[in-house]
């Protein structure tokens, strides 16, 4: 059973730093490609970010590009989001997801999502 | 980037009828990379339809999705209750994966 555990959610303060990771199991992790994906409260779902299975190739939205950072450890089966220079449109739930195969297919597993908040 | 506009924005039916929900792109891309998600309150949104047409593992017949070029169309031939919810569009052509805005379908 595919499982995807998002962890690091927290308060941060605008201009602050927050990491989070996503645990996966139930499925050989290296050969899939992988996203992060948010919600903001009461607000729709934005794509966030994505990254092929090997990590060697990474792809971003542009309210995040050269802010945020994301990367895989294949031998931890597990993903990150480094979110850098945090602002208050941030918050979101952060969603972990899986790629149905590489990185032009559907997301076909979500994690239940981490939620962080930017706010002094 | 390519921008999703879903529509409309909330739909009231009862259960037994049918739904149909549209999402049009800014720009024509392939009808392989479009893709419609389900989410209900308080839990992750779910893979219903991917490449315009193929339903997801365990989704119901009565869910089905078609369209091409900049069209695209969710139909729910008869809605039961576990169907009220919000549905998502999204193309996984180009980068970013945009999302469309969403449509609440809603029991009237």
């Amino acid at each position: 059973e595919v499982q995807l555990l998002e962890s690091g959610g927290d308060l941060v303060q605008p201009g602050g730093s927050l990491r989070l990771s996503c645990a996966a199991s139930g499925f050989t992790f290296s050969s899939f490609a992988m996203s992060w994906v948010r919600q903001a409260p009461g607000k729709g779902l934005e794509w966030v970010s994505g990254i092929t299975g090997s990590g060697g190739s990474t792809y971003y939205a542009d309210s995040v590009k050269g802010r945020f950072t994301i990367s895989r450890d294949n031998s931890k089966n597990t993903l990150y989001l480094q979110m850098n220079s945090l602002r208050a449109e941030d918050t979101a739930v952060y969603y972990c997801a899986k790629f149905r195969h590489y990185i032009n297919t559907p997301l076909d597993y979500w994690g239940q999502g981490t939620l962080v908040t930017v706010s002094s | 980037e390519i921008v999703l506009t879903q529509s409309p924005g909330t739909l009231s039916l009862s259960p037994g009828e049918r739904a149909t929900l549209s999402c049009r792109a800014s720009q024509s891309f392939s009808s392989s990379y479009l893709a419609w998600y389900q989410q209900k309150p308080g839990q992750a949104p779910r893979l219903l339809i991917y490449g315009a047409s193929s339903r997801a593992t365990g989704i119901p017949d009565r869910f089905s999705g078609s369209g091409s070029g900049t069209d695209f169309t969710l139909t729910i031939s008869r809605l039961e209750p576990e169907d009220f919810a919000v549905y998502y569009c999204q193309q996984y052509d180009t980068s970013p994966h945009t999302f469309g805005q969403g449509t609440k379908l809603e029991i009237k």
